[in-house]
């Protein structure tokens, strides 16, 4: 069964600091997405990426949010500047053409401190 | 904005007893998808129904969309501690980049 992979499982960063989550959805995809989830709460849609551009963001992804596929296999999401908030579970997805349902990588855990 | 509720937040069952989540949108729903997540996983992907007034089952698992398409149920019958999980509905809005919106979640519990 292909796989969303996503590393790493762990971050711990220092409010500030820049983190970049890194994400390798299934070959074949064409749909990409990030969403986060706080501890205990649902799931909370991020961004949209489709050809090589975002199609879509929330209120959620303001400025110190951006995202990258900068080769052929790599999905990137980078936080600018870190805040105490943005400490979730954040989830990578991807979807192929005719959809059927999202894939779900692991997750990473972000930990802002 | 969309806004997905689910009901009950929480439910905990006997094992063998049946389980039943309901979603509730305030607006109608495009397609509705159900997604379980684990304790400490990521969220799977489990169906999607299309069709208003469309019912699916998946062995124990029996997921109906209304009428109106503003609403849908997920019931388990005879739940077995491997249920155990949050279950969430989705709007999938086929209209956008295949943009899906999660509902609030019903976290099963069972008890063996």
């Amino acid at each position: 069964e292909p796989e969303v992979t996503q590393t790493p499982s762990h971050q711990v960063t220092q409010m500030g600091q820049e983190v970049i989550l890194r994400c390798v959805p299934i070959s074949n995809h064409l749909y990409f997405y990030w969403y986060r989830q706080i501890l205990g709460q649902k799931v909370e849609f991020l961004v949209s990426f489709y050809n090589n551009e975002i199609s879509e963001k929330s209120e959620i992804f303001d400025d110190q949010f951006s995202v990258e596929r900068p080769d052929g296999s790599n999905f990137t999401l980078k936080i600018r500047s870190t805040k105490l908030e943005d400490s979730a579970m954040y989830f990578c997805a991807s979807s192929e053409r005719g959809f059927r349902g999202y894939t779900f990588g692991s997750g990473t855990r972000l930990t802002v401190v | 904005g969309q806004q997905v509720m689910q009901i009950p937040q929480y439910q905990h069952v006997q094992e063998g007893e049946d389980f039943t989540t309901y979603c509730n949108s305030s607006t109608t729903l495009s397609n509705i998808q159900w997604y379980k997540q684990r304790p400490g996983g990521h969220p799977v992907f489990l169906i999607q129904l299309v069709k208003s007034g469309e019912v699916k089952k998946q062995k124990r698992l029996t997921f109906q969309f209304g009428e109106a398409k503003k609403n849908s149920s997920l019931h388990i019958t005879a739940t077995q501690t491997t249920d155990v999980g949050t279950y969430f509905c989705a709007d999938f809005n086929s209209g956008g980049y295949q943009k899906v919106t999660f509902g609030t979640g019903t976290k099963l519990q069972v008890i063996p």
